[in-house]
């Protein structure tokens, strides 16, 4: 069965920290790895990684995917109050997506 | 990117009745179409996966006659939960898969429903 573990399960932070989020899987059938930042609302997509070693990279966020390890970070510089939110990973393993339980952030001023 | 709606986004009813919600790809056809649901600080649990001009595949523990899950074209899936019981209440959230040639074969979220049943 597929699983996804993210860690930790939430984070306190202050402005302009750096924080690293973690997410550990297993998978029968890989196809993708993506991360979502979820607010109040629906899931909104932040990256999908397919291939091993490369870092993608959208302002101040960025992940990158161990294949072999079995695991993905995402890593966001210089936080910002309205980085506060759920972070999900989530695996796409062909017609199903497996969520992880997902990792609270909160950034006080 | 791709867009997905879902109507209504807030809905309030009575124990007993029932409550459909849409949920349509807006520029994209999605043979597939995905019903989740989620918790108060739970992450997204998927309840049934909706495949156009054919049955759903229901996940473990869903009931079937209680959600209802119709995908009559390729941009719309519609879910009823029929008979609805406060425990329902929930936020329902929507994706749809594109797989128009030359994307990015993911899925796309919708805005979510916020169910109350009182």
């Amino acid at each position: 069965e597929d699983k996804v573990v993210q860690s930790p399960l939430s984070l306190v932070v202050h402005e302009g920290d750096t924080v690293t989020l973690n997410c550990s899987y297993e998978v029968t059938n890989f196809r993708s790895l993506l991360w979502y930042k979820q607010e109040k609302k629906a899931p909104t997509f932040l990256f999908m990684l397919t291939s091993s070693g490369i870092e993608k990279k959208s302002g101040r966020l960025s992940s990158i995917l161990d294949k072999k390890e079995l695991f993905s970070i995402l890593n966001i510089t210089a936080t910002q109050t309205g980085d506060s939110a759920v972070y999900l990973c989530v695996l796409n393993a062909g017609n199903m997506l497996t969520f992880g339980g997902g990792t609270r952030l909160m950034v006080k001023p | 990117g791709a867009v997905v709606s879902q109507h209504p986004s807030w809905v309030i009813c009575k124990s007993g009745t029932s409550v459909k919600i849409e949920c349509r790809s807006l520029d994209f056809q999605a043979t597939t179409m995905f019903w989740y649901r989620q918790f108060p600080k739970q992450s997204l649990m998927l309840m049934a996966t909706s495949n156009e001009g054919s049955k759903a595949t229901y996940e473990q523990g869903v009931e079937k006659d209680k959600f209802l899950i119709n995908h009559a074209s390729l941009t719309l899936s519609t879910l009823t939960v029929t008979s609805a019981h406060p425990e329902d209440s929930s936020f329902y959230i929507c994706s749809a898969r594109d797989l128009t040639p030359g994307s990015t074969d993911t899925q796309y979220f919708g805005p979510g429903t916020r169910l109350t049943v009182l």
